[in-house]
């Protein structure tokens, strides 16, 4: 099955700098990887995904970069502001009928350091 | 409609109660899933309903029961728990099994005793 790998765990960032998360996956038939934030207490909420026909998407401050050969993607916030404190979730999933299932890396707890 | 909803928010059971958690979306999604998530780590899946249709058990302890009533209902019945399976059950759904994107509802917080 899939393997998702997601560093750093914790990262600590001053406010204004950029954030940049790193994932890996194992399936190279995976085709899709969204990027979950969640703040302490409340619901994983999708903030930028991307498709594998896709090598970067930007959404504002976030952008999601894939590296398909490498089989690795990330995501980069800009202009960091305190709101972006949260713990953030990257996934894969290689969405065909009967394989529905989205792995998550083990998350990166963010601080951003007023 | 673009929100899927859990009930109750928090749970509270002994060992040998019988409960369940409901989730419902009203966004016409096709497919819905139920996640557990302990503190500090990603959502795990436990299963999955395509069109109404289980289609995933990720082996999930039997004491765990998904029912799917129609498109928009989703439950999770819990009988015999054990302490260790207090954590937070989030319900997602999507437009179809095959359209990538999942919204997650508020999730349920149950705590066994």
């Amino acid at each position: 099955g899939e393997n998702v790998e997601q560093h750093p765990s914790t990262l600590s960032v001053q406010e204004g700098d950029s954030a940049v998360i790193k994932c890996t996956y194992s399936d190279s038939a995976s085709n899709y990887f969204p990027w979950y934030k969640q703040e302490l207490g409340k619901r994983p909420q999708l903030i930028i995904d991307i498709r594998s026909n896709v090598g970067e998407k930007k959404d504002q401050r976030i952008a999601v970069t894939l590296n398909k050969t490498a089989k690795h993607f990330s995501l980069h916030i800009t202009e960091t502001q305190p709101e972006d404190s949260a713990v953030y979730f990257c996934a894969a999933s290689r969405s065909n009928f009967g394989n529905e299932k989205l792995t998550f890396g083990t998350g990166t707890r963010l601080t951003i350091i007023p | 409609d673009t929100e899927v909803t859990q009930t109750p928010k928090h749970l509270v059971m002994g060992m040998t109660n019988k409960k369940s958690l409901k989730c419902e979306q009203h966004m016409g999604h096709r497919a819905m899933y139920w996640y557990k998530q302990k503190a500090k780590k990603p959502p795990e899946l436990m299963f999955v309903y395509s069109y109404e249709k289980l289609s995933i058990n990720e082996s999930v302890p039997s004491r765990f029961s998904p029912e799917c009533p129609n498109s928009s209902l989703l439950n999770l019945h819990l009988h015999a728990l054990q302490p260790e399976d207090s954590a937070l059950y989030l319900c997602a759904s999507s437009q179809t099994p095959t359209e990538y994107t999942q919204y997650f509802g508020p999730g349920t917080r149950l705590t066994v005793l």
